[in-house]
């Protein structure tokens, strides 16, 4: 069966403090994607990959960046989290041929 | 750039249909998705369906593509309390590997 998994549910740090969010799929996927999740602007896309160590801004990427050493684990960092940052962290993962994404998931992160 | 647009919430009585549409901008558009995510979960997908088709069935769920119009919908038919959820419209074109998401609509069913 399909697995997406991500680190946390649930995660509550401070302002400024640097944040790692882990995204691991056990199906030999190329794609990799983050996403985050607001109320009323549904999911907005912050970084993607398509193979190890490559990545591609997304249309929020401002504020994190992203990890990809081996192929199953994609991770989001945020260098100096802020405020504006808490949200729910949604990871996904799609073949190269494939259709589907499949999302882990989530993480609720709240910054304080 | 690529927009999809849903209505942010929909309430049916149980046994009724839900019908949650959604209209999308990129006419390059090859594949439209409709994705379902339960509390506190991960988005699952529902279904699929390719630009060439105009409307694809499974079990008590309907998807109607209008190309012209650049409008899909996702009907429900005897919609249960275990529909409850936010439901995702989403397009890709062929050979791109970005997805774009709707904002979600809601659907709240009343027993």
């Amino acid at each position: 069966d399909v697995k997406v998994t991500q680190s946390s549910r649930y995660l509550v740090k401070r302002t400024g403090e640097k944040v790692f969010l882990e995204c691991v799929q056990d199906m030999d996927h190329e794609n990799m994607f983050w996403y985050r999740q607001d109320p009323g602007l549904g999911l907005r896309l912050i970084y993607f990959s398509y193979d190890v160590k490559m990545k591609e801004k997304g249309d929020i990427p401002e504020g994190y960046s992203v990890s990809r050493e081996k192929k199953e684990r994609f991770s989001l960092i945020l260098e100096s989290a802020s405020t504006n940052q808490t949200s729910m962290y949604l990871c996904a993962s799609r073949s190269i041929s494939g259709e589907t994404q499949y999302f882990g998931p989530g993480t609720r992160l709240l910054v304080l | 750039g690529e927009d999809v647009e849903q209505s942010l919430f929909l309430s049916v009585r149980e046994g009724d249909s839900s019908v949650i549409n959604c209209t999308y901008t990129d006419s390059s558009s090859t594949y439209l998705y409709w994705y379902k995510q339960e509390p506190g979960a991960g988005l699952q997908l529902l279904t699929y369906i390719f630009s060439n088709m105009d409307m694809k069935q499974d079990q008590r769920l309907t998807v109607l593509l209008n190309k012209k119009d650049k409008h899909l919908s996702l009907r429900i038919a005897d919609t249960q309390t275990g529909d409850s959820a936010i439901y995702f419209c989403a397009e890709k074109p062929g050979g791109y590997q970005k997805v774009t998401f709707g904002t979600g609509t809601k659907l709240q069913v009343i027993p």
